[in-house]
């Protein structure tokens, strides 16, 4: 079952435009929602995460959106830049017991053309 | 960087062969995951460690074992490589003082042919 479903698969937003990926769970256990950025032959990266007590943080150009009855959340890139193409995933997990992990949505492909 | 190498970065194996990827860790976290990733699938969990000797099975564990028989070392094991295991594989460990946040090695290639 997929327990995070992130959409787009793909994105391609113009440079100085807004990047917007959507990302959906099933789990209402989770209580932490990392967004991830990874660039080629890398290992993903923490980018920034919210947890469900508040609706949105933003960190500097990055923002999540979190809609916690919908049971989604959403990544919003602003003034988007070629360095920030990359490959965008969401996850969602919970603290208690703890050990299981993240569980991650299929991931986004996002290209800034210049 | 959290401290977190994979070793090998690349290895090509034929089929049948057993492959042991290591994952090691400098900061002495309790939990530790291996994933891997595959074009549509994002990342997928197959194993994860939440101590010495304790471990448990992801989301795809059929054809893996791990081991860990010391905190810095985790271990995965294909005993038999299949080429469906032709994948990139991730260790992750959790590192966030409140248990949330999670660094990711740089990966291992493996190639089953």
């Amino acid at each position: 079952q997929q327990q995070v479903k992130q959409s787009p698969q793909s994105l391609i937003v113009q440079k100085g435009g807004i990047s917007i990926i959507n990302c959906a769970y099933e789990n209402t256990a989770f209580d932490y929602f990392p967004w991830y950025q990874q660039f080629p032959g890398k290992g993903p990266a923490l980018l920034i995460a919210i947890r469900p007590d508040v609706s949105e943080k933003k960190e500097g150009r990055f923002t999540i959106s979190f809609n916690k009855s919908a049971k989604q959340f959403s990544l919003h890139i602003m003034d988007s830049q070629p360095g920030d193409s990359a490959t965008y995933f969401c996850a969602g997990s919970y603290s208690g017991g703890g050990a299981d992990g993240l569980t991650f949505g299929k991931g986004t492909h996002l290209i800034i053309q210049p | 960087d959290a401290g977190i190498t994979q070793s090998p970065r690349h290895k090509v194996t034929e089929t049948g062969t057993p492959v042991t990827l290591r994952c090691h860790q400098t900061e002495n976290h309790r939990y530790m995951y291996w994933y891997r990733q595959d074009p549509g699938h994002g990342l997928r969990l197959i194993h994860y460690s939440y101590g010495v000797k304790d471990t448990d099975k992801g989301e795809v564990s059929d054809g893996y074992s791990v081991s860990r028989s010391k905190t810095e070392d985790f271990l995965l094991t294909l005993e038999s490589a299949t080429s469906s295991q032709t994948s990139v594989y991730f260790c992750a460990i959790r590192t966030g003082t409140d248990n949330y946040g999670y660094t990711f090695g740089s990966g291992t290639r493996l190639t089953v042919v």
